[in-house]
């Protein structure tokens, strides 16, 4: 089975801080994506990549950055957290073509 | 652009009970389409899928018929259980495979004893 984990489950930062996600696959896919997941707005993209060092901007990238190194290893920056980033955050993976995305447990992040 | 739109809910049933979420999509070409679930506390999972119109996708008692001529993808369940408690995406992956898929807003079904 695909496994995908992400570092914390839960995460609490100050407004300002450098906040970095980490999310680790163990199944070589190609694939990786980081979402955020809000009540009422369902799942939203905000980065992708396809291959390493490879990466490509989604619906709402603002406030984000991303690095792939590694091909197991997909890391979501947020270089000043703020008060409006608040929320679960979903990495998926897939293999070769975008579709049947496997997903790790989230990261809920509160900025405070 | 494409689009997926999804009932909203909270959808509350008895145990038992029929389920039809519904689901339908605007896309140019044949897309995949998807039923995803997130039970409390997890990440997403795929549930079913159906790549061509007529398919019809199943898993643990759902199922859902991939109906080109309405743009719809239902999901539907004969008899649901408390453990089907969860939210569930319908979602769109177009023809070609190479952008990622497009997620409804989710519905959440709550299944009471």
């Amino acid at each position: 089975d695909v496994k995908v984990t992400q570092s914390s489950r839960y995460l609490v930062k100050r407004t300002g801080e450098k906040v970095f996600l980490e999310c680790v696959q163990d199944m070589d896919h190609e694939n990786m994506f980081w979402y955020r997941q809000d009540p009422g707005l369902g799942l939203r993209l905000i980065y992708f990549s396809y291959d390493v060092k490879m990466k490509e901007k989604g619906d709402i990238p603002e406030g984000y950055s991303v690095s792939r190194e590694k091909k197991e290893r997909f890391s979501l920056i947020l270089e000043s957290a703020s008060t409006n980033q608040t929320s679960m955050y979903l990495c998926a993976t897939s293999r070769t073509g975008l579709h049947e995305q496997y997903f790790g447990p989230g990261t809920r992040l509160t900025v405070t | 652009g494409d689009s997926v739109t999804q009932m909203e809910g909270p959808v509350t049933l008895s145990e038992e009970a029929f389920l039809t979420i519904n689901c339908t999509y605007t896309a140019t070409g044949y897309p995949s389409l998807f039923w995803y679930v997130q039970y409390p506390g997890e990440g997403l999972q795929l549930l079913l899928k159906a790549t061509k119109a007529d398919d019809k996708g199943s898993n643990k008692g759902f199922e859902a018929t991939y109906r080109k001529e309405t743009t719809s993808f239902h999901l539907e369940k004969g008899s649901v259980q408390v453990s089907d408690s969860a939210v569930y995406f319908c979602a769109l992956g177009s023809p070609s495979g190479n952008t990622p898929l497009v997620f409804g807003k989710g519905t959440r079904l709550s299944v009471i004893a």
